[in-house]
């Protein structure tokens, strides 16, 4: 079966640090190129970050360009999202997708972890 | 940046009626736009690509249409399990951004 899950998320203080884990499985993890999209609560989806199929190109949300960076191992069949100096505004449920080859849109999406950012 | 932006905001309907649904974008994506439909608590869900390709497993009552900045979503006969949210989203890989439509809520009327 195809599928995403992430981990990781939970309660952190402003202006702290949080990784987000994604482990894929059933497909050919090193063949796609792999996004995060974020949900704030009652809110719309937005994109966060997006990296290539190796791991050599990667691209950010203004909003959130310095403070995260996206990684992926290949070995592992894991993404990754590294956040800092963590905001308010940055609560929100986390997804990795999986963007389709040909489709380009994104096929295959993991359940979501929520980050709660409060002090 | 390219903005996507959806219309209505929020659409009540009956079932058996036809929905239609708006987006456009803030300068032409040729076909590069996605629809997706996202029911509370739960990942979204692909159901249309490339402007009007169909995701495999999608029902058949789903289309998409339109090129450049205009596209629409159409639901041909509104289901029970169609009440969600529907979200387009603009991937042209070339802006190096994946914009989302704010949401058109479906509910029951």
């Amino acid at each position: 079966e195809v599928q995403l899950v992430e981990s990781g998320g939970g309660l952190v203080q402003p202006g702290g640090s949080l990784r987000l884990s994604c482990a894929a499985s059933g497909f050919t993890f090193s063949s796609y190129w792999m996004h995060w999209v974020r949900q704030a609560p009652g809110k719309g989806l937005v994109w966060v970050s997006r990296i290539n199929s190796d791991g050599s190109s990667t691209s950010y949300a203004d909003s959130v360009k310095g403070r995260f960076t996206i990684s992926r191992d290949n070995a592992k069949n894991t993404l990754y999202l590294q956040m800092n100096s963590l905001r308010a505004e940055d609560t929100a449920v986390y997804y990795c997708a999986k963007r389709g080859a040909v489709k380009g849109a994104f096929d295959i999406w993991g359940q979501g972890t929520m980050v709660t950012v409060s002090s | 940046d390219i903005q996507m932006t959806q219309s209505p905001s929020t659409l009540s309907a009956s079932v058996g009626d036809r929905v239609t649904i708006t987006c456009r974008a803030s300068q032409s994506i040729s076909s590069w736009l996605a629809w997706y439909q996202q029911k509370p608590g739960k990942a979204p869900k692909l159901l249309i690509y490339k402007a009007s390709s169909l995701e495999s497993g999608v029902p058949s009552r789903f289309s998409g249409s339109g090129s450049g900045t205009e596209f629409t979503l159409t639901i041909s006969s509104l289901q029970p399990d169609d009440f969600a949210t529907y979200y387009c989203q603009q991937y042209n890989s070339y802006s190096r951004t994946w914009t989302f439509g704010q949401g058109t809520k479906v509910e029951i009327k």
